[in-house]
């Protein structure tokens, strides 16, 4: 069964990289990883995807080993608007959410 | 954009009650979800649906059931709420079931 493991809690300033590594426990060979952000008091957000080496959108790069058993998420110069809980599910015919990963930044 | 709605923000129960929640999404996805989210917990699948008429018991059915007879509508439904109902229920959609698209949610409290 596919499982995922990620740090409860990330604490950083306005301005530096936040990075987020996610264990995939059992990933499948054709699965993909995906985050999710989510504020409080709002449904969550589907922010990347990838399937393997690096992915970069206007949120978030995202970096996965050739072996695919971890990710990780970067946010690149946080603001204080970037604190949320973010989350790699894991994915099989459903997606599988843990308690995520909460980021706060600070001043 | 994809737009998930759901029929309330807050909704306020007494025990005992049956409870419907509505979601409707807007971009002709075959899958719906239903989440609860509780603190500590994360989100816990309660039910989806692949396609109308269809739904598969997700991590944490009991005491709920679903209804979707049209493809952008999936309800929600608590046959005779419970105080351990009270939560933030969640509905998503999606074409591939690692993006899905979440509405706002929905705060029940059951007294």
């Amino acid at each position: 069964l596919a499982k995922t493991t990620q740090p409860i809690s990330m604490d950083s300033y306005e301005g530096q990289e936040v990075n987020i590594t996610c264990s995939h426990n059992n990933i499948a060979t054709n699965d993909y990883i995906t985050w999710y952000q989510q504020f409080p008091s709002q449904g969550p957000r589907f922010i990347i995807q990838g399937y393997k080496t690096k992915v970069t959108n206007e949120v978030a790069s995202l970096f996965i080993p050739a072996d695919r058993k971890s990710s990780t998420l970067s946010l690149p110069r946080v603001s204080l608007s970037d604190t949320a809980v973010y989350y790699c599910p894991a994915v099989d015919y459903k997606l599988s959410f843990g308690a995520g990963t909460t980021v706060t930044v600070r001043a | 954009d994809v737009k998930v709605t759901q029929s309330s923000r807050y909704l306020v129960k007494r025990t005992g009650e049956k409870v419907f929640l509505e979601c409707v999404q807007d971009m002709d996805h075959e899958n719906m979800f239903w989440y609860r989210q509780d603190p500590g917990l994360g989100l816990r699948l309660i039910y989806f649906s692949y396609d109308v008429k269809m739904k598969e018991k997700g991590d944490i059915p009991e005491g709920y059931s679903v209804s979707r007879e049209k493809k952008e509508r999936f309800s929600l439904i608590l046959e005779s709420a419970s105080t351990n109902q009270t939560s933030m229920y969640l509905c998503a959609s999606s074409s591939l079931v690692h993006e899905q698209y979440f509405g706002p949610g929905t705060r029940l409290t059951v007294t």
